[in-house]
Formats: C-alpha cells, sequence, structure tokens
C-alpha cells in the first residue's frame, strides 16, 4: 500500500484567504487525486493531477477557485482559493495503487479545514 | 458518468446481529468496488474490495457480494460488534479520460448497539 502523507492536518481559516495543502507519496504515482468531503456527506472528487499536464477538473469544480499542482510523480498540492465558510471540509489526497494492486485507491489523513 | 447509489442513509443494529448495505451503479463498464469505514475524526480506510470478475468476497466476519447483472453489489457485516460502528461508503471505479475514477455512493452511518 502507499503511504500518503497531507499537511496541514486541521486549519482555521479567515475568510478571503488562501490555503495550500501538500500531499507526499512515498513512491511515485502516475495519477493522484484530490477529493472533498463537506460536512455528514460523501466524498466528492475535485480533479485528478497527471505530472506535467493541466490537472483534470470534475464538474462543479474550476481551477481558479482550486488550483493544482503537481511537478513530480510524488506530490502535489491543492489550493483553495478566496475561501469562504462553505469552503469548510475535509480535503483528501489519494493515489492509486501499484500493479499489484490493481485498481486499489488510498487516502491520505485528510487536511480538516474550517473558514470562519 | 457513474452514479453509485447506497441504502439506507443509516442502520442500526444490536450487537451480534448482522448488518447489511447494499448499492447500486450505473454504469456497466465499472469493474472495481470497494467499500470503506470512516470512523469519527478520520479518513475513509479500505475495509474490502470486489472485482469484476468475482461473485463474492469474504474477510473474517465481512463480505462482498456483486452481481453484474443487476449492477449491485452489497456488503455483509456478521456478528457485529460496537466497534463497527461508523460511516460505511460504496465506491465502484470505471475507467474514464485514461484513468480509474473513484465514484462514492452517500453513505451509510452504521450503530451498533450493546
Amino acid at each position: 500500500s502507499a503511504v500518503i502523507s497531507q499537511k496541514p492536518s486541521r486549519d482555521i481559516c479567515q475568510r478571503g484567504t488562501s490555503l495550500t495543502i501538500q500531499c507526499q507519496v512515498d513512491s511515485q504515482v502516475t495519477m493522484m487525486f484530490w477529493y472533498r468531503q463537506q460536512p455528514g456527506q460523501s466524498l466528492t472528487l475535485i480533479a485528478t493531477a497527471n505530472q506535467g499536464s493541466e490537472a483534470t477538473y470534475e464538474s462543479g469544480f474550476v481551477i481558479d477557485k482550486f488550483p493544482i499542482s503537481r511537478p513530480n510523480l510524488t506530490f502535489s498540492t491543492l489550493t483553495v482559493s478566496n475561501m469562504s465558510p462553505e469552503d469548510s471540509s475535509i480535503y483528501l489526497c489519494s493515489v492509486e495503487g501499484d500493479r499489484g494492486s490493481g485498481n486499489t485507491i488510498y487516502f491520505g489523513e485528510g487536511s480538516w479545514l474550517t473558514v470562519v | 458518468g457513474e452514479n453509485v447509489e447506497q441504502h439506507p442513509s443509516t442502520l442500526s443494529v444490536q450487537e451480534g446481529d448482522s448488518a447489511v448495505i447494499k448499492c447500486t451503479y450505473s454504469d456497466s463498464a465499472s469493474n472495481y468496488f470497494p467499500w470503506y469505514k470512516q470512523e469519527l475524526g478520520k479518513r475513509p480506510q479500505l475495509i474490502i474490495d470486489i472485482r469484476s470478475n468475482v461473485g463474492e468476497k469474504k474477510d473474517q466476519r465481512i463480505a462482498v457480494t456483486l452481481n453484474k447483472t443487476a449492477k449491485h453489489f452489497s456488503l455483509h457485516i456478521t456478528e457485529t460488534q460496537p466497534e463497527d460502528s461508523a460511516v460505511y461508503f460504496c465506491a465502484a471505479v470505471a475507467l474514464s479520460g485514461g484513468y480509474n475514477k473513484l465514484i462514492f455512493g452517500a453513505g451509510t452511518r452504521l450503530a451498533v448497539h450493546p
């Protein structure tokens, strides 16, 4: 399985500010995924980050609000821009396991953001 | 695109009873179906998964069944214990745009009462 580290684990943010979440994986992976989990809700895919190309965003998510970087095969960042209280969520980084694990997808610890 | 529906949204059982959670999916091309358990304040953890070439898989007290024709899959927990209390999510993976995309159900909050 992959070991995925996320920072920060928790933060309280002021309305209108931006926060960048970092995701580090202990092995090289082709795809990294960013999910959002709003309070009491399921997980929703924000975007898929492929190294060397622009991220692919899901319906309802745009690059201006959630810019993503993917500088190499083990690291990615997600920025939540111009935050509002509605952005209070858990943000989760995930990766697909190696070939031996098939399609198994692993999650980082998550970043709990509260916007006040 | 893929759509995953999950039922029930809440489930309350007595310790020792069985619990069953059901999910349906829409994309017949989906080929991998994981189940995640999320305890309060923690990330989702994979507990069991099943691939499209298998009809049933068991791991101790947990089992998953898949009916590809009907496009539904279920999680079965036997001899439930209080520590099984959590939110459970089903998901389906389908190939989209050259990569595997994981789509989640809405979740089931399971409460196991002593």
